[in-house]
């Protein structure tokens, strides 16, 4: 079974900086996904960023940026020119390569809350 | 394009109702996933539904079932509600890749 453990419950940043999220995860798999979403208060997941573990390169969405340091299983999530609309619960979760037939599922952290304050 | 919906957006039931909350998922989507996200948790998946077969289930009690139509929507019904149930619960759809999961805004359940 895959495990995400996220150790920041809450963090804070000033708006226009960066920030960084951290999350780490135990599985056996070789081949698998790696997630960042984020959750406003409206309760909407959103995709933020996504990272094939095959890739060694680490994925970049404008300002959101991952470290993925798949050794020390390690993923973590840069937010850079932070604004207030970032401001949101964000979650890591994990995806083991699968496929239609077989299924999938996500298997979520508990999230870290993050504030942009002005 | 109509992204995933989900009805109703707030219910509220007495502990040992039966409630069924329903899901269309994402225009030309096919897989539909529900998971149950408790207050200040991060989401648990339930199960997944694609060819109108469970194709995955997690670690809920058989109190927890679902269903998925010809039309690809969805639905999942909970029976003997436990005060422990009260949660949002997410829908999420997919087609093709996989690891694409589309969240709905969800289904606020409060059982007293």
């Amino acid at each position: 079974a895959q495990t995400v453990t996220q150790s920041q419950p809450e963090m804070s940043v000033q708006e226009a900086e960066t920030v960084t999220l951290s999350c780490t995860y135990d599985t056996s798999e070789n081949n698998y996904y790696l997630f960042w979403y984020k959750q406003p208060p409206s309760r909407q997941m959103i995709l933020v960023i996504r990272q094939e573990a095959y890739k060694q390169q680490n994925a970049t969405e404008n300002r959101f940026s991952v470290n993925f340091q798949k050794a020390a299983k390690s993923f973590s999530l840069k937010i850079s020119d932070s604004q207030l609309g970032d401001t949101a619960m964000y979650f890591c979760a994990f995806m083991k390569h699968s496929s239609r037939t077989s299924g999938s599922r996500l298997t979520f952290g508990e999230g870290t809350q993050l504030t942009v304050n002005p | 394009d109509a992204g995933v919906t989900q009805s109703p957006t707030h219910l509220i039931k007495t502990r040992g109702q039966q409630v069924t909350l329903r899901c269309s998922p994402k225009s030309g989507h096919d897989t539909v996933s529900w998971y149950q996200q408790a207050l200040g948790q991060g989401p648990q998946f339930i199960f997944q539904y694609y060819e109108e077969e469970e194709r995955q289930r997690g670690n809920f009690p058989d109190r927890f079932s679902g269903h998925q139509f010809p039309n690809y929507s969805s639905e999942l019904n909970v029976n003997a509600l436990l005060l422990g149930d009260s949660a949002l619960y997410l829908c999420a759809s997919s087609f093709g890749k996989f690891y694409e999961q589309y969240f709905g805004p969800g289904t606020r359940l409060t059982v007293t």
